[in-house]
């Protein structure tokens, strides 16, 4: 009964390195959410993804971060040239979305540093 | 955007005691989630609520959504050293938005 994975759990880059963090949703759930957590906040929306489409980016920023969930294998989210007010931890979840029902099951998270 | 007011921020109680937070919002929600974060983890689902003046039960915990769909709140009876954590509500706005917006979250402590 594998719930939501998302590795690393840790994720150390230099200022300028390209961090991937990696989300295998849980079993027969096809949409996925990417969410940003910083010290002492609640989550912050970035992206929510269906299989092969980007439904809602509206919470990425403009530059540097991409995202997508392909036919085969885990969702990515992509930050190029990382800056370090991009450490952060970085929530995945993904729902089945059933009768109008959205019911959001988050991963560990990544917890991505910036040095 | 739409934005959730959570409080009180922090809490700190005896072992025992029932504890009671809340969320605002100024726009209506269509779906209000509450989960509990440990922490170096995820957020854990406690309640789900759909419907205006929905009140759902889930062992010690209690939770509603308001008649106005703009708050929502929780109740924890006797309260056990488990219980500490951080508490956050979410909800979904928008119509056929599917992103969650978070509260800002209360810290539970629990004095033994």
């Amino acid at each position: 009964n594998a719930g939501v994975m998302q590795n690393p759990r840790h994720l150390v880059r230099r200022r300028g390195q390209e961090a991937r963090l990696r989300c295998s949703p849980m079993k027969g759930h096809s949409h996925v959410y990417w969410y940003r957590q910083l010290p002492e906040e609640g989550l912050k929306f970035m992206v929510y993804l269906q299989k092969e489409n980007i439904i809602d980016e509206s919470g990425m920023p403009k530059e540097r971060f991409s995202a997508e969930f392909p036919k085969e294998g885990p969702s990515i989210l992509r930050i190029q040239q990382v800056v370090r007010g991009d450490s952060a931890a970085y929530f995945c979840a993904s729902s089945l979305v059933l009768g109008g029902k959205n019911i959001q099951y988050f991963g560990a998270g990544t917890r991505l540093s910036v040095l | 955007g739409q934005q959730l007011n959570q409080s009180p921020q922090s809490m700190f109680i005896q072992e025992g005691e029932d504890v009671s937070m809340n969320c605002t919002s100024s726009s209506i929600f269509n779906t209000w989630l509450w989960y509990k974060q440990d922490p170096g983890e995820g957020p854990v689902l406690l309640i789900a609520l759909y419907k205006a003046g929905e009140l759902t039960s889930n062992g010690r915990l209690t939770a509603q959504f308001g008649i106005t769909r703009k708050d929502s709140f929780l109740n924890i009876s006797a309260s056990i050293p488990s219980d500490v954590g951080i508490y956050f509500c979410a909800g979904t706005g928008d119509q056929g938005a599917q992103k969650l917006v978070f509260g800002q979250g209360t810290r539970l402590t629990i004095n033994p």
